[in-house]
């Protein structure tokens, strides 16, 4: 599978400033997720981003506050805008990888633990 | 509305002892995931179940998926202290690349 990488690992911000988050995969994928994983929580889905459109946002997120490039193949960011307290959660991006002719699965990055104060 | 639903949320079990967690969805799905995820780190794919009466084994896991009944079991046979971790269900929405996560259930084996 992918080789899937995120910087930075984790950070401390204040509230009111943004973060951008770098996922970085060792292979050409055409689609990447993006998650938030609130603290003892389940995973939910922010965006789809593909190579060469906007990303697809889920219900609930919104390009002002999460936005998303992705140039290449092989790499996205996220950014977190105007941060609050509420926004502090493990974000997670991942790939889709055919591992069958008949079926894709997704795997994911180490994670960016996000606390803000 | 879909949902996946996991259950125990928590549990408890000392070594040695057998037991399952059950997902739960809601949606017409073929495909369905198990993942690990240890404290603090991202998650492993354990599991892939493709098609009703899919049956996969690993170690001490063991997971099945019977489609008409919307529902994959995750058996845990004589537990060890390094299964302890959550272990997430995911269902794909069909005609989507989306993945839809259960609750989670967060597994603690004692020693």
């Amino acid at each position: 599978s992918a080789v899937i990488s995120q910087k930075p690992s984790r950070d401390i911000c204040q509230r009111g400033t943004s973060l951008t988050i770098q996922c970085q995969v060792d292979s050409q994928v055409t689609m990447m997720f993006w998650y938030r994983q609130q603290p003892g929580q389940s995973l939910t889905l922010i965006a789809t981003a593909n190579q060469g459109s906007e990303a697809t946002y889920e219900s609930g997120f919104v390009i002002d506050k999460f936005p998303i490039s992705r140039p290449n193949l092989t790499f996205s960011t996220l950014t977190v805008s105007n941060m609050s307290p509420e926004d502090s959660s493990i974000y997670l991006c991942s790939v889709e990888e055919g591992t069958a002719l008949y079926y894709n699965e997704q795997f994911f990055g180490p994670g960016t633990r996000l606390t803000v104060l | 509305e879909l949902k996946v639903e996991q259950n125990p949320l928590f549990l408890s079990m000392q070594e040695g002892k057998n037991y399952t967690i059950y997902c739960n969805y809601s949606t017409t799905s073929d495909r369905l995931y198990w993942y690990r995820q240890d404290p603090g780190k991202s998650l492993e794919s354990l599991f892939v179940l493709l098609s009703n009466g899919a049956v996969k084994q690993e170690g001490r896991l063991m997971a099945s998926l019977d489609t008409k009944a919307r529902l994959s079991t995750l058996h845990i046979t004589a537990a060890v202290h390094d299964l302890s971790a959550t272990y997430f269900c995911a269902v794909d929405i069909p005609g989507t690349y989306k993945y839809i996560f259960g609750t989670g259930t967060r597994l603690k084996v004692l020693a």
